[in-house]
């Protein structure tokens, strides 16, 4: 199986503050990752899909880039609702993998 | 509005058989490839397994081959998990989700990501 790392594990940031989330892959899934965001008790949502596309009705501060390896989920300027666990996923291959999570704390 | 509705879930002891219901509604079911994906509390998120639209392929994870079995009834819009065996380490929420997928004519084809979600049901393993 492709195993999927993120980092930070924990980012403790403030409304307002630009963030950067990485994930790493670990063997090439060219574009084929997408990114959700998952609220306490509540199931996730697609944030971005094949590395880079913005769903429809994701606020524009919500950025992804990457290919190959390496990809980042970066939000521009943190709002109070982002607060939350985002989780990378490849679909490179047909036993799709998560990385472990992101946690983004209020600091 | 796509909803996606478990039920089924609930305490069970290490070895016994739990089935999981997943009720769809808001979209046209039978066109859609359908997931299941677990998540031990506070940990990340596992796929478990998937079927595709006219429920002729299934594919599992390696930790849940020859346990679990996918199904789904299209004439009830809704998709199924019998898990037999079961162990402590399958306690988790598990969820069913909607593959993004697309169709050309007839054949409907899995992309293998999730645009929608159901709430999650909790499965305990445990003496």
């Amino acid at each position: 199986d492709i195993q999927m790392t993120q980092s930070p594990s924990t980012l403790s940031a403030s409304v307002g503050d630009r963030v950067t989330i990485t994930c790493r892959a670990s063997q090439s899934i060219s574009t084929w990752l997408a990114w959700y965001k998952q609220k306490p008790g509540k199931a996730p949502t697609l944030v971005i899909s094949k590395a880079s596309h913005l769903e429809s009705g994701v606020p524009s501060r919500f950025s992804g880039s990457g290919s190959g390896t390496e990809f980042t989920l970066t939000i521009s300027s943190l709002h109070p609702d982002d607060f939350a666990i985002y989780h990378c996923q490849q679909y490179h291959s047909y036993s799709p993998t998560f990385g472990q999570g992101t946690k983004v704390e209020i600091k | 509005e796509v909803q996606l509705v478990e039920s089924g879930g609930g305490l069970v002891r290490p070895g016994g058989s739990l089935r999981l219901s997943c009720a769809a509604s808001g979209f046209t079911f039978s066109r859609y490839w359908m997931h299941w994906v677990r998540q031990v509390p506070g940990k990340g998120l596992l796929w478990v397994s998937r079927i595709n639209s006219d429920a002729t392929s299934a594919g599992y994870a390696d930790s849940v081959k020859g346990r679990f079995t996918i199904s789904r009834d299209n004439a009830r819009d809704t998709l199924y998990l019998q898990m037999n065996s079961l162990r402590a380490e399958d306690t988790a929420v598990y969820f069913c989700a909607r593959d993004v997928g697309n169709c050309f004519g007839d054949r409907c084809y899995g992309d293998y990501y999730f645009d929608s979600w159901g709430q999650g049901i909790l499965v305990t393993v445990s003496s």
